[in-house]
């Protein structure tokens, strides 16, 4: 099984910054089966990005996603009020799936 | 566009079955390439994926969850269900069903379900 570690555990920022998150995992993922997600209380999780850095439809392009191997990152290039959420990586290219234990990004 | 829907109890009794399904709408389950899958979500918990299906009857399952978990295929109906056996207290979560596509690309509204007496 491979395990996903996200980091920081919450991000505190104001709007306007930059927000890093980070996803390692504990072997390869296959053909960068990663996807990041977004969850706000209540809701259920979005897909934000497949495919290590494919934006999903409707996602907008301050949304970035990068990495290869066992190394992703999720960067919002300036954070808005809507993006203050937690943040879920989950890779997909061996089974079981698995998911991160998440980011929350929270207003500073 | 592409709709799912979860229903059933939402109180289980300790040691009984859950049961749920997800219908599917704007997309059609036997014409798809897709597998559909569930995920829980304990209460302030994080997110855990527990089996996913093709309509051929393929089915994938986390190996946690196997020995209790059953899945199904109503092509007729468009929808698919899960069945989770001997269920407790830390079976409580919000279950979703999503499709598995270029990852989890589209989820229902969670349902949550309750295991207490």
């Amino acid at each position: 099984e491979i395990v996903l570690t996200q980091s920081p555990g919450t991000l505190s920022l104001s709007p306007g910054q930059r927000a890093t998150l980070s996803c390692r995992a504990s072997q390869s993922v296959s053909s960068s089966y990663l996807a990041w997600y977004q969850q706000k209380p209540g809701q259920a999780p979005r897909l934000f990005i497949y495919g290590a850095s494919s934006r999903a439809t409707g996602i907008p392009d301050r949304f970035s996603g990068s990495g290869s191997g066992t190394d992703f990152t999720l960067t919002i290039s300036r954070v808005e009020p809507q993006d203050f959420a937690v943040y879920y990586c989950q890779q997909y290219g061996s089974s079981p799936l698995t998911f991160g234990g998440g980011t929350k990004v929270e207003i500073k | 566009q592409l709709q799912l829907q979860e229903s059933g109890p939402g109180l289980v009794k300790p040691s009984e079955t859950l049961s749920l399904s997800c219908a599917v709408s704007g997309d059609t389950i036997d014409s798809s390439s897709h597998y559909w899958g569930w995920i829980r979500q304990s209460p302030g918990k994080g997110l855990e994926w527990i089996a996913s299906i093709h309509y051929s009857w393929s089915i994938s399952y986390n190996p946690s969850l196997k020995s209790r978990v059953t899945m199904s295929v109503d092509t007729s109906r468009n929808q698919f269900s899960l069945k989770l056996s001997s269920v407790t207290a830390a079976d409580t979560a919000v279950y979703y069903c999503a499709r598995v596509g270029n990852g989890l690309d589209y989820w229902g509204q969670g349902t949550l379900v309750t295991v207490s007496s």
